[in-house]
């Protein structure tokens, strides 16, 4: 599976935006990129998924870099519930194994009042 | 509509016992997974099951099986417990499990292995 690498930890500030970096330099042409996050104490949660084009829906925006070697979750407006580990993960729709989610250990953002 | 549901939330066992985990899928969906993850890990996914058939297994010891049952619930067992399996196991439905649906997961249970 292609890898992802993230750093392991962020800050924001409430109601700021707030930009995760995901690098993924050996991703492959049948590579989605998907957005997982995990609150304390609940299990991962699916936020956005997109191949090339930019994508947004009513909790976040994906940007994908030209070439797909990177790309960034975009919360607009943090909230205190925002705060959570978020995993950015490829998942190859190609291959037989596209039915699982290979989980790295993910950025923890955290949000200040 | 209910959620993906676990139970228990909550276990403690000691080594060498065994363990049964249950997962009762989101209405409709036919596709369940399970994942392990251990404190400050991400998951690791362990077993897909869909229509009842074993899709995919993870590199986990053959201590661990599940099975899904007509219903589409899911039971996860740990045999000869380690200390090592003390984990948040997870699992996640979906409708089929593939072509990019996004996985639902449940709480998870929180295995304590001692």
């Amino acid at each position: 599976d292609a890898k992802t690498t993230q750093p392991n930890s962020m800050e924001s500030n409430e109601e700021e935006p707030v930009h995760l970096p995901c690098n993924h330099s050996t991703i492959s042409g049948t590579d989605y990129i998907h957005w997982y996050r995990q609150l304390p104490s609940q299990g991962p949660e699916y936020v956005i998924h997109g191949l090339t084009s930019n994508v947004n829906n009513r909790m976040a925006s994906l940007a994908i870099a030209e070439d797909r070697k990177s790309s960034t979750l975009i919360l607009h407006r943090a909230t205190l519930r925002d705060a959570a580990v978020y995993y950015c993960i490829l998942r190859d729709v190609s291959g037989g194994s596209n039915y699982k989610l290979t989980f790295g250990k993910g950025t923890l953002l955290t949000v200040n009042p | 509509d209910a959620g993906v549901t676990q139970s228990p939330t909550h276990l403690i066992k000691t080594r060498g016992q065994h363990v049964t985990l249950r997962c009762s899928p989101i209405s409709g969906h036919k596709s369940v997974s399970w994942y392990q993850q251990v404190l400050g890990q991400g998951p690791q996914f362990i077993f897909q099951y869909y229509e009842k058939e074993e899709r995919g297994r993870g590199n986990f010891p053959d201590r661990f099986s599940a099975r899904q049952f007509p219903n589409y619930s899911s039971e996860l067992n740990v045999n000869a417990l380690l200390l090592g399996d003390s984990a948040l196991y997870l699992c996640a439905s979906s409708w089929t499990g593939d072509n990019n649906e996004k996985l639902f997961f449940g709480s998870g249970t929180q295995l304590s292995v001692l």
